[in-house]
């Protein structure tokens, strides 16, 4: 199995600020990896596929990047309503394994 | 519009058994691979099982092999998790997800849509 290692587990950023999470993968996955926003209570909503595409109707200040077994989530001016946990995902093999999370909260 | 919404959740002892259901609308749901997630309390996402367009090819977690079973009705737009054998630490929200096309997978990309989860108590 593929295991998915996102860092860090939480962060703490103001509002305006620049955040940034990583995820690697133990084995490399080329591009197929999704990133995903989950809120309390709500079930998780894809942001990023494919490494470094924006889904339909997300905001721009989310971006991905990366390929191989390194990938990068970036928030680039955060804003409240972005307080959620992220989860990076592969999708290049079954089963498909996600990272453990990264809570974010505003400082 | 795309609505993927899960129930048969409850609470269920230990050995127990449970099937879930999530009926989907909004979409051609034979044209799509369906994948169930669950989420145990305050814990990260966990991938449970994977079951093909058609229904003739499926994949499940380590954890789970022997002991859950995913299918699907595609004339009546629902995807089913039986779950037997049930243990104390698979409480947990179970959701439903669709795979999106296009990923070069037969199984399907991006979790595109999620239901709203139901929720599943494994306790004596």
């Amino acid at each position: 199995d593929i295991q998915m290692t996102q860092s860090p587990s939480s962060l703490s950023a103001s509002v305006g600020d620049r955040v940034t999470i990583t995820c690697q993968a133990s084995q490399d996955i080329s591009n197929y990896l999704n990133w995903y926003q989950q809120k309390p209570g709500k079930a998780p909503k894809v942001l990023i596929y494919d490494a470094s595409n924006l889904e339909t109707g997300v905001p721009s200040r989310f971006s991905g990047s990366g390929s191989g077994t390194d990938f990068t989530f970036t928030i680039s001016s955060l804003q409240p309503e972005d307080i959620a946990t992220y989860y990076c995902q592969q999708y290049a093999t079954l089963p498909r394994t996600f990272g453990g999370g990264t809570k974010v909260e505003i400082k | 519009q795309v609505q993927l919404v899960e129930s048969g959740g409850g609470v269920v002892q230990p050995g127990g058994s449970l099937r879930l259901s999530c009926a989907a609308s909004g979409f051609t749901f034979s044209s799509y691979a369906m994948h169930w997630v669950r989420q145990a309390p305050g814990k990260g996402l966990d991938w449970v099982a994977v079951i093909s367009y058609d229904g003739s090819n499926k994949y499940y977690a380590d954890s789970v092999k022997g002991r859950f079973t995913i299918s699907r009705d595609n004339s009546q737009n629902t995807l089913y998790l039986q779950m037997n054998s049930l243990r104390a630490e698979e409480t947990a929200v179970f959701y439903c997800a669709r795979a999106a096309h296009g990923s070069g997978s037969f199984w399907g990309g991006r979790f595109d849509y999620w239901g709203q989860g139901t929720l599943v108590t494994v306790s004596s």
